[in-house]
């Protein structure tokens, strides 16, 4: 089976940088992906990595380590639009290259 | 991006009635669709996988009696949560996968089913 893990809940000030972490222990390994999802609503995405290194795209960044087995997301410049919870998901290729979801990271932005 | 439209966005229902929740590709074809639960709080789990022209294939612990997926075109896939409970009061959120886009998933709007 797989194990995804990252934080419950962060906090953080606008203007500041967050980082939110996502280990993962699953074979067959063939991508992660970072969606941001407001409550309510349904995910959107927000970056991919499939080999190690980092990914940049604006004021979002993520880094993929596979030897690791580790993610993290970067969100510089918060703002408060960016109070969100924020998905970490693994493409198992074995499994016909279907998603499976971390539990979420729920990010609040103060001011 | 592509479009993924999913309809109704909210429904109520009468414990022991059935629901249909349906999830539309608007400017692709969608030859998979999944179909995600999501209760408050908690990150999405997946239900079952829907193949276009084939039976859906359902995750372990998913009973495929309650939950009937229908695949019947390129561009529809419908959910239909039969004699629905309380229990299955959840937000319920369908995606299809892109090919040619490191097939990464677009998601529905979702469906928050409330079961009285």
């Amino acid at each position: 089976g797989q194990n995804i893990d990252q934080p419950t809940e962060m906090t953080a000030t606008e203007g500041a940088i967050v980082q939110i972490n996502c280990t993962y222990q699953t074979s067959g390994f063939n991508g992660l992906f970072w969606y941001q999802q407001h409550a309510g609503e349904a995910p959107t995405f927000l970056s991919y990595n499939v080999l190690d290194g980092l990914e940049e795209k604006g004021r979002f960044s993520s880094f993929l380590s596979r030897s690791k087995g580790y993610s993290y997301l970067l969100l510089k410049e918060l703002q408060m639009k960016d109070s969100a919870s924020y998905l970490c998901a693994v493409r198992i290729k074995a499994a016909g290259n279907k998603l499976t979801f971390g539990g979420g990271t729920r990010v609040l932005v103060k001011p | 991006g592509a479009v993924v439209s999913q309809h109704p966005s909210w429904v109520i229902c009468k414990s022991g009635t059935s629901v249909k929740i349906e999830c539309r590709s608007l400017d692709f074809q969608a030859t998979t669709m999944f179909w995600y639960r999501q209760f408050p709080k908690q990150s999405l789990m997946l239900m079952a996988t829907s193949n276009e022209g084939s039976k859906a294939t359902y995750e372990q612990g998913v009973e495929k009696d309650k939950f009937l997926i229908n695949h019947a075109s390129l561009t529809l896939s419908t959910l239909t949560v039969t004699s629905a409970h309380p229990e299955d009061s959840s937000f319920y959120i369908c995606s299809a996968r892109v090919r040619a886009t490191n097939e990464k998933l677009f998601f529905g709007s979702g469906t928050q089913l409330s079961v009285l």
